[in-house]
């Protein structure tokens, strides 16, 4: 089974802190997403990469930087925390090409900022 | 302009009945479908491919279709346990940063 696991289920953080939040995948894949999740606008993509020490942005980067050191690991940073970044992170993993395309996501961090 | 709309909701359905969802695309070379179930408080999980020759999965039928530009998702039979939000999703082509959600359509069955 694969398992995405997430730092913290819960956060509440302060405006202008630095939030770290980790993601960790068993199953070898390249590919790692984060994504947060708003009510009316669905699952918006922040960053991804296809392999260690790669990122690319995606739809909404700004406000946000990504670390991939190992290859199970992606961390998601809030360099100064605002509360328009207030949000559901979902961090998923995937292999890497077409095909099917599975993405495995892990449980998510609903993160508040104050 | 959304890459992939779909119609919020709620769908508040009695057990037993059939209920279908739909989900337009914008980019005519979308390459890959998929339908993702979202569980209250849960991640999204997947819950289909969506084929072109259209695929059944016990209760659940997937479809697309092509030239209008959508898919669909059929659950029949529904039970009390098919209450989620389901998530369509596009790949326009290869690579991570094409690949859309759509909003979600939230079904409720009710006893």
């Amino acid at each position: 089974d694969v398992k995405v696991t997430q730092s913290s289920r819960y956060l509440v953080k302060r405006t202008g802190e630095k939030v770290f939040l980790e993601c960790v995948q068993d199953m070898d894949h390249e590919n790692m997403f984060w994504y947060r999740q708003d009510p009316g606008l669905g699952l918006r993509l922040i960053y991804f990469s296809y392999d260690v020490k790669m990122k690319e942005k995606g739809d909404i980067p700004e406000g946000y930087s990504v670390s991939r050191e190992k290859k199970e690991r992606f961390s998601l940073i809030l360099e100064s925390a605002s509360t328009n970044q207030t949000s559901m992170y979902l961090c998923a993993s995937s292999f890497p090409g077409t095909g099917t395309y599975e993405q495995y996501f892990g449980p998510g961090t609903r993160l508040t900022v104050t | 302009r959304k890459e992939v709309e779909q119609d919020p909701g709620p769908f508040n359905v009695p057990e037993g009945a059939t209920v279908a969802f739909n989900c337009t695309y914008s980019n005519s070379a979308s390459q890959s479908f998929f339908w993702y179930r979202q569980d209250c408080r849960k991640e999204p999980k997947l819950l289909m491919s969506v084929y072109s020759s259209g695929n059944e999965d016990g209760r659940f039928t997937a479809q697309l279709n092509r030239a209008s530009q959508y898919i669909s998702l059929l659950i029949r039979d529904s039970k009390l346990s098919d209450s989620a939000t389901y998530l369509c999703v596009v790949i326009e082509q290869t690579g991570a940063n094409n690949l859309f959600f759509g909003t979600g359509t939230r079904l409720t069955v009710i006893p």
